[in-house]
């Protein structure tokens, strides 16, 4: 049963322009969300999260945005830069569980 | 502050042999998380430990898999009798809490050959 879910299992954008990553989520217990990013052959490294009490979070490029409601959040990247290239996974915890992860966007941007 | 460690970093065994992971975890961070990731897969939860304790095991394949975190050293994963279906990358990460981000390591590619 997979409770988060990102459907687009990749993305192309353009050096520059915005990257809008997608998740969704089922459990309405989830207080705590977080977006990592991969590169082949390494460990995923923390991005970004937010807790469910905002709907916004922002640092530098990056902002995620929670709409509770719908269970979906997102992350945007602007503008777009060649090294962002790479799986990009969203992750959701409730308060003294684990993580439970999506299975990953590839991001490529094009210079 | 040295990030979470694991070693190896590659790990090679015939079917059959024992095969254990070891991951420690960023200075004080007493929660640590085991993932599993198959080729083309999404990291998928096997377990969740805090020192001596097992929080959650609910991604444990029920046979064959186990993992510690004892008071003093780093935490393990041990599979036993090794199975190509076992060939895998497996992370750990840790975190000093609940409500706070995991901390990855690079990670150990395990080859059943």
């Amino acid at each position: 049963d997979q409770q988060v879910k990102q459907n687009s299992p990749s993305l192309s954008v353009q050096e520059g322009r915005i990257s809008i990553l997608n998740c969704d989520y089922t459990n309405s217990m989830f207080d705590y969300f977080l977006w990592y990013k991969k590169y082949p052959a390494e460990g995923p490294t923390f991005l970004i999260s937010i807790s469910s009490i905002k709907d916004k979070n922002e640092d530098g490029r990056f902002t995620v945005f929670l709409n509770k409601s719908a269970k979906h959040l997102s992350l945007h990247i602007v503008p777009s830069q060649p090294g962002d290239s790479a799986v990009y996974f969203c992750a959701a915890s409730k308060a003294g569980n684990q993580f439970y992860f999506g299975t990953g966007t590839s991001l490529t941007v094009i210079p | 502050n040295a990030g979470v460690m694991q070693n190896p970093r590659h790990l090679v065994r015939r079917r059959g042999q024992e095969a254990r992971l070891r991951c420690s975890p960023m200075k004080g961070h007493s929660h640590v998380y085991w993932y599993r990731q198959l080729p083309e897969e999404g990291l998928k939860f096997m377990v969740y430990l805090q020192k001596e304790n097992i929080i959650d095991e609910s991604g444990m394949p029920k046979e064959r898999f186990s993992a510690e975190f004892p008071k003093e050293g780093p935490s393990i994963l041990r599979i036993q009798q090794v199975v190509r279906g076992d060939s895998a990358a497996y992370f750990c990460a840790s975190s000093p809490g609940t409500g706070f981000e995991a901390f990855f390591g690079q990670g150990t590619r395990l080859t059943v050959v």
